[in-house]
């Protein structure tokens, strides 16, 4: 089954903040964040493991509801290196699956 | 390290022909993901291996094939193209397939 991402698409202007929401029906061992620039290859960017911590780095960081099967990914104080499509990636257990979300488009204006 | 390695980068062929692309993973890392994206379905799961071992398999009919090596460098098949099958296809290599996986610069594939 495939994560829900939202909102499909979001413009900011530097300096601001961005939510990205992504919800799975199924119970999720893990999730994963990447990024993906246009015609580049997505980047990893973290991993949200059942029973971890909520991880971040620099002004990225995201966190894990296990009970809702939710992931958030927190972009704050944006820069334009921000922009690219993000996507959650999912994993329910012990079969090594990782499933994709559509993608949320980010774009970030000077 | 270097990265993860996809040969060749870009190919067309034509319907019911066949095609094998190639991944080399980086140094060290023995699972090796394979991802068809197209602008409509996004990023989806063909096959993943580790040590020449297939764990699991997508929703892809059975055209599509792989097999890795010892050196853990894998390849994937699509035998009797189609046109739906123009794509870019990704591989992403990780120490163990549950954690961070890296990709490679994908093969784009069109089909005519």
């Amino acid at each position: 089954q495939q994560p829900v991402q939202s909102p499909q698409a979001v413009i900011l202007r530097e300096g601001e903040d961005a939510v990205i929401n992504c919800s799975s029906s199924k119970a999720l061992y893990s999730v994963h964040w990447y990024r993906q620039k246009h015609g580049e290859a997505p980047i990893f960017l973290m991993i949200l493991l059942k029973g971890g911590e909520q991880k971040g780095h620099d002004k990225i960081s995201a966190s894990f509801n296990e009970k809702k099967q939710q992931s958030s990914l927190y972009l704050t104080a944006s820069q334009l290196s921000y922009s690219g499509t993000y996507f959650c990636g999912t994993e329910g257990g012990s079969n090594y699956k990782l499933t994709f979300g559509k993608g949320t488009l980010l774009t970030v204006n000077p | 390290k270097a990265g993860v390695t996809q040969t060749p980068r870009y190919l067309i062929k034509t319907r019911g022909q066949q095609v094998t692309l190639s991944c080399s993973p980086i140094s060290g890392h023995r699972s090796v993901s394979w991802y068809q994206q197209t602008p409509g379905q996004g990023l989806q799961f063909l096959f993943e291996y580790f040590s020449e071992t297939q764990r699991n398999k997508g929703n892809f009919p059975g055209r599509f094939s792989g097999r890795q090596f010892s050196n853990s460098r894998s390849e994937m098949n699509v035998s009797t193209l189609e046109l739906g099958d123009s794509a870019l296809y990704l591989c992403a290599s990780s120490l163990e397939g549950r954690y961070e996986q890296y990709f490679g610069p994908g093969t784009r594939l069109t089909v005519t």
